[in-house]
């Protein structure tokens, strides 16, 4: 079975500045999904950013980039200029062949001001 | 227009009670899911139907009984409600995907925050 792990409960960054939330997972598959995903306090789940794992090439949205190591199994989201908005609780997931989404634990993110 | 829309929002209700949870969607999608998250925002996938058949069914206890009268709707039924059913419930909208190949995206209601007192 897939899992998808975020080591990290919680991590706080400056407004304006750039933060990066990790994100591991193990999987035995070559063709599926990763996502990064945004609870914010309103509870709404938000997709962030999507990377198919065929691509090479890392998957970018205005300030949100991945870096994606398909070889270690290594999926970290990139938060340039954070804004106060950005706080909230990020998801982790993969989609593979069992066609679920499998979420990791999350991490809290706090913006300061 | 709210695309998955979830009622009721907030429920609280006494252990041993039965309810019902509803969800809609306009989307015209094919697919839906309930998902639970606990306590600690674990969130996990619980029923997945794809024109009204069962597709996905997770290790749920039988208490839990989805029900999808037409493909926009898929109810949440939870008999004999526990302290540990307390959670937040979510359901999902998406057109269905080719396995590990081709993923649509998942629309998600707003959620409904049961307490079980």
């Amino acid at each position: 079975a897939q899992t998808v792990t975020q080591s990290q409960p919680e991590m706080s960054v400056q407004e304006a500045e750039t933060v990066t939330l990790s994100c591991t997972y193990d999987t035995s598959e070559s063709d599926y999904y990763l996502f990064w995903y945004k609870q914010p306090p309103s509870r709404q789940m938000i997709l962030v950013i999507r990377q198919e794992a065929y691509k090479q090439q890392n998957a970018t949205e205005n300030r949100f980039s991945v870096n994606f190591q398909k070889a270690a199994k290594s999926f970290s989201l990139k938060i340039s200029d954070s804004q106060l908005g950005d706080a909230a609780m990020y998801f982790c997931a993969y989609w593979g062949a069992n066609s679920k989404l499998t979420f990791g634990k999350g991490i809290t993110l706090s913006v300061r001001p | 227009d709210t695309a998955v829309s979830q009622t009721p929002k907030y429920l609280v209700t006494q252990m041993g009670n039965d309810k019902s949870i509803k969800c809609e969607q306009n989307l015209g999608h094919d697919t839906m899911y309930w998902y639970k998250q606990d306590s600690k925002k674990f969130l996990k996938i619980m029923f997945s139907y794809n024109n009204k058949e069962l597709i996905i069914n997770e290790t749920v206890p039988n208490r839990f009984s989805p029900k999808s009268p037409d493909k926009a709707h898929l109810n949440l039924h939870i008999n004999s409600l526990e302290l540990g059913d307390s959670a937040v419930y979510f359901c999902a909208s998406s057109q269905p995907g080719i396995r590990g190949v081709i993923y649509n995206e998942q629309f998600f209601g707003p959620g409904t925050r049961l307490t079980v007192l």
